[in-house]
């Protein structure tokens, strides 16, 4: 079975400056994907960035990038430059092959806040 | 433009009865796949479906159930059997398996118990 775990319920950020939200998981699979989304106020989920477990390379979308640590188990996302329209729930998310192919299993979430 | 919706965007049930939350895609996915958001809890799986007239359960299958006759359609029913049906529900589908893309989702539905 796939666990994934946030651990910061909160997170505030100044606008302009950088923060990192952490997630470890655990899962049996050698083949899985890992994912963060944003759902902001209008409660839309919306794929932020993905991460094939094995790719060696950290994924990057913009401003928006992962640290992927396989050995660890942890995957934490990092905003650069934070903008106004960061602001949301942020959700991270594994999905792995196997027996549980094709679901998602979904940590708790991290509520971010965006300072002007 | 394809997508996927949910209706109706808010839902209010009476104690004892049953409500149908629907779900529909235009994406030609072949997986879809029902959650609730709980405060503080994340997104849990109530019922999937990779394929036409198959389904499985998920993490929290008691007191619901669908059916997926259409591609296109994969409707959720809360049963009075559900105790605490007070959530927000959302639908999301796949290409098959969603190992790569990732999945999109509807816009959700939030139901109350009144």
């Amino acid at each position: 079975a796939q666990t994934v775990t946030q651990s910061q319920p909160e997170m505030s950020v100044q606008e302009a400056e950088t923060v990192t939200l952490s997630c470890t998981y655990d899962t049996s699979e050698s083949d899985y994907y890992l994912f963060w989304y944003k759902q902001p106020p209008s409660r839309q989920m919306i794929l932020v960035i993905r991460q094939e477990a094995y790719k060696q390379q950290n994924a990057t979308e913009n401003r928006f990038s992962v640290n992927f640590q396989k050995a660890a188990k942890s995957f934490s996302l990092k905003i650069s430059d934070s903008q106004l329209g960061d602001a949301a729930m942020y959700f991270c998310a594994s999905n792995a092959g196997g027996t549980s192919y094709g679901k998602l299993t979904f940590g708790q979430g991290t509520i971010l806040t965006v300072h002007p | 433009d394809g997508g996927i919706t949910q209706s109706p965007k808010y839902l209010f049930r009476k104690e004892g009865q049953n409500v149908t939350l629907s779900c529909e895609q235009n994406l030609n996915h072949d997986a879809m796949y029902w959650y609730r958001q709980d405060p503080g809890q994340g997104l849990r799986l109530i019922y999937y479906s990779q394929i036409v007239n198959d389904f499985q359960k998920g993490d929290i299958a008691e007191g619901y159930s669908v059916s997926r006759e259409k591609k296109e359609s994969f409707p959720l029913t809360v049963t009075s059997a559900q105790k605490n049906p007070t959530a927000f529900y959302l639908c999301a589908s796949s290409i098959g398996g969603g190992q790569v893309r990732g999945y999109t989702f509807g816009s959700g539905t939030r139901l109350t118990v009144v």
